[in-house]
């Protein structure tokens, strides 16, 4: 069974950073590519980032660029969100999830599992 | 980037009753168009692929069809657990996008 765990949601500060974590297991992870997307409260999904296998690609969106890293462990099946210079509009719960592609290496990712979910809150 | 667009944005519907959302993209996706449903306080599920590709375990209800910039996903024979809100999502191109949602309510 396939199965994501988030961790290292909290309550930060603007200007601030943090670490989101995710933990997979039930699947080959380090075949495949690996998605965070976040909803802040009440409104509807964003794709932040993406890491393709073994970390040959990233993509980041637009919103998060220049302050947001992602990074994999194959060996701890385990993917990273860095996110710095926080900003009230970071406030969301943010998803990991398996993202799969039918064409080759290409991110033409659709997310085919996903995690439980993990509340950051940016506020001073 | 490419926009995704829904209509409605929220409907209400009896069980039994045949439903159909629609999303169109900003420009031609070809069929690299994906439907998800979300459930409050839960994660979203993916239902459909590739616009018409039913993901495993998804009940055969659930269909979508469409191309190019106009896709519909259709709900036939609405049952109880199927109040929720439901997205498209484009991956021809970075950056993915989502289309704004569109909530089914109870009537």
């Amino acid at each position: 069974e396939v199965q994501l765990w988030e961790s290292g949601g909290a309550f930060v500060q603007p200007g601030g950073s943090l670490r989101l974590s995710c933990a997979a297991s039930g699947f080959a992870f380090r075949n495949y590519a690996m998605t965070w997307v976040r909803q802040p409260p009440g409104k509807g999904l964003e794709w932040v980032s993406s890491i393709g296998p073994k970390s040959l690609a990233t993509y980041y969106a637009d919103s998060v660029k220049g302050r947001c890293t992602v990074s994999r462990d194959d060996s701890k099946n385990t993917f990273y969100m860095d996110l710095s210079s926080l900003r009230d509009d970071d406030t969301a719960v943010y998803y990991c999830a398996r993202a799969s592609s039918l064409v080759g290496s290409t991110p033409t990712y659709f997310f085919d599992y996903w995690g439980q979910g993990n509340l950051v809150t940016v506020a001073s | 980037d490419i926009q995704m667009t829904q209509s409605p944005s929220s409907l209400s519907a009896s069980v039994g009753d045949r439903l159909t959302i629609s999303c169109r993209a900003s420009q031609s996706v070809t069929n690299f168009l994906n439907w998800y449903q979300q459930k409050p306080g839960k994660a979203p599920r993916l239902l459909i692929y590739s616009a018409t590709t039913l993901q495993s375990g998804v009940p055969s209800r659930f269909s979508g069809s469409g191309s190019g910039t106009d896709f519909i996903l259709t709900i036939n024979s609405l049952q109880p657990e199927d109040f929720a809100t439901y997205y498209c999502q484009q991956n021809a191109d970075i950056p993915l996008t989502f289309g704004g949602g569109t909530k089914v309510e109870i009537k």
